[in-house]
């Protein structure tokens, strides 16, 4: 069955040092992947995603993540965290063949960015 | 802003009680989704519409139902309310069919609390 690990539901950073946010997904056919970001009090929105064009995706807000197969996983990074980072951020999976491919989601990890 | 529009934001009420949650999707979108998302589950993917039909059903309980009308709003109908369904219910729309490499667009939610 096709699952989506986020390591650590919480992480906690100082602000300018990198934040790397993980995900491990399992799947039987080729993947998608996303990253989604919750600020406090809103709805979720898309940071980025891979679809198989590169496996380095650019997303929003400076963030990135690196598709590899060998590994399973489809980290998240910035290099440097700012404030205004501070959110939920869900790594999900698209899963299934054909009319049956569903969004499988991580529990989210919740990043803390301290002075 | 999402374009995703959800009413009420905030809805108290007592168990055995039953309520209605209102979505009303991003101009042109088809697809309407509706998610759970608490503490202990994180999120969880409820049921999707495409065009007024069902397209794919997911950790829905059958106290539960939905439904998309003509004009593209949906309605998530929760009854025989337990403590447990206390959580915050997301709309997300989407243009398209599938929600394989599509992004989603997320309302800010509505917050349930079942007393």
């Amino acid at each position: 069955a096709q699952s989506v690990t986020q390591l650590g539901s919480h992480v906690s950073v100082s602000e300018g040092a990198l934040v790397l946010l993980r995900c491990n997904y399992s799947s039987s056919v080729p993947p998608y992947l996303f990253w989604y970001v919750q600020y406090p009090n809103q709805g979720l929105q898309l940071l980025l995603k891979y679809t198989s064009a590169a496996t380095l995706v650019k997303g929003i807000n400076g963030f990135e993540a690196e598709f590899k197969k060998s590994e399973t996983s489809f980290h998240l990074t910035k290099p440097s965290a700012h404030m205004s980072d501070a959110a939920e951020y869900f790594c999900a999976v698209s899963a299934g063949a054909g009319n049956n491919r569903k969004l499988i989601w991580g529990l989210g990890t919740s990043l803390a960015v301290n002075p | 802003d999402s374009g995703v529009t959800q009413t009420p934001k905030h809805l108290i009420t007592a168990t055995g009680q039953r309520v209605t949650l209102r979505c009303s999707p991003r101009s042109g979108d088809l697809s309407v989704y509706w998610y759970q998302q608490s503490l202990d589950q994180g999120l969880q993917f409820l049921i999707q519409y495409y065009n007024g039909e069902e397209r794919a059903k997911g950790n829905i309980l059958e106290r539960f139902s939905a439904q998309q009308f003509p004009d593209l709003h949906s309605e998530l109908n929760l009854s025989s309310l337990e403590l447990g369904d206390s959580a915050l219910y997301f709309c997300a729309s989407s243009n398209g069919y599938l929600s394989t490499n599509e992004k989603l667009f997320f309302g800010s939610g509505t917050q349930l609390s079942v007393l």
